[in-house]
């Protein structure tokens, strides 16, 4: 199962909006809507910032919003901050009863 | 308060063995699957398996890169989930998280998303 395509990196300025990538196939995000954002700071733990797509656990502020179209799932991060500078991985169920996350993008807050 | 704490990673050579642990608290264990995902030092991260809740069969699944090498089996009298790392080689060098899965609706059968994550516990393979 190969990894999900993101962006290496993206950046903004702070109240910017970006937007990051993930694109899979038919086989894992086109096919189900179980697609997950994870954001990660050096040293730290991944943080589960968005699932299912489009919905934001409680307590993730909602400048965070996922969508997806096909076989590509979005992360917009809006009124950009400089707290949201990470790393942010997509992840996807797969037809193969697996999982698989995306290749990383590194978000910097210029 | 949802808590997963790793442990029993450390340096081990090539072909060697090794035991990882996680243990659980602030939930009702036996409701959730457990899950296992990695990091290679710089690199990305990589799921390695789950165990079902015991509801649905406590049933395992593995990634391809591990399968026939790593085990994961579940206490719930404990709340603890286990990797079992055989044959290890020096690519599996990596943080290893224990994550929690969870679903919306449904039988949930195989976690939709990963809620909430342990500190990592660093396992390095070297001679």
């Amino acid at each position: 199962q190969s990894a999900l395509t993101q962006p290496a990196s993206v950046s903004g300025s702070p109240g910017q909006s970006i937007t990051i990538s993930c694109t899979g196939t038919s086989s894992d995000v086109g096919g189900y809507n179980y697609v997950s954002w994870y954001q990660q700071h050096p040293g730290k733990a991944p943080k589960l910032m968005i699932y299912d797509v489009a919905n934001r656990p409680s307590g993730v502020s909602n400048r965070f919003s996922g969508s997806k179209s096909g076989n590509t799932a979005s992360l917009t991060i809006s009124g950009l901050q400089a707290e949201d500078e990470a790393d942010y991985y997509c992840s996807s169920y797969t037809s193969s009863i697996t999982y698989v996350f995306g290749t990383g993008t590194k978000v910097t807050v210029v | 308060e949802v808590q997963l704490v790793e442990s029993g990673g450390g340096l081990v050579q090539p072909g060697r063995s090794l035991r990882l642990s996680c243990r659980a608290s602030g939930f009702p264990f036996g409701d959730y699957a457990l899950t296992w995902v990695r990091q290679a030092p710089g690199k990305g991260l990589e799921w390695v398996g789950f165990t079902r809740r015991i509801t649905v069969g406590g049933t395992i699944e593995y990634a391809a890169s591990v399968k026939g090498r790593f085990l994961i089996s579940r206490d719930d009298s404990e709340s603890i989930v286990y990797l079992q790392m055989n044959s290890l080689k020096i690519e599996d060098t990596a943080v290893y998280y224990c994550t929690r899965g969870d679903c919306r609706g449904g039988e949930c059968s195989a976690p939709d998303f990963f809620d909430f994550w342990g500190q990592g516990t660093l396992v390095t393979v070297s001679s």
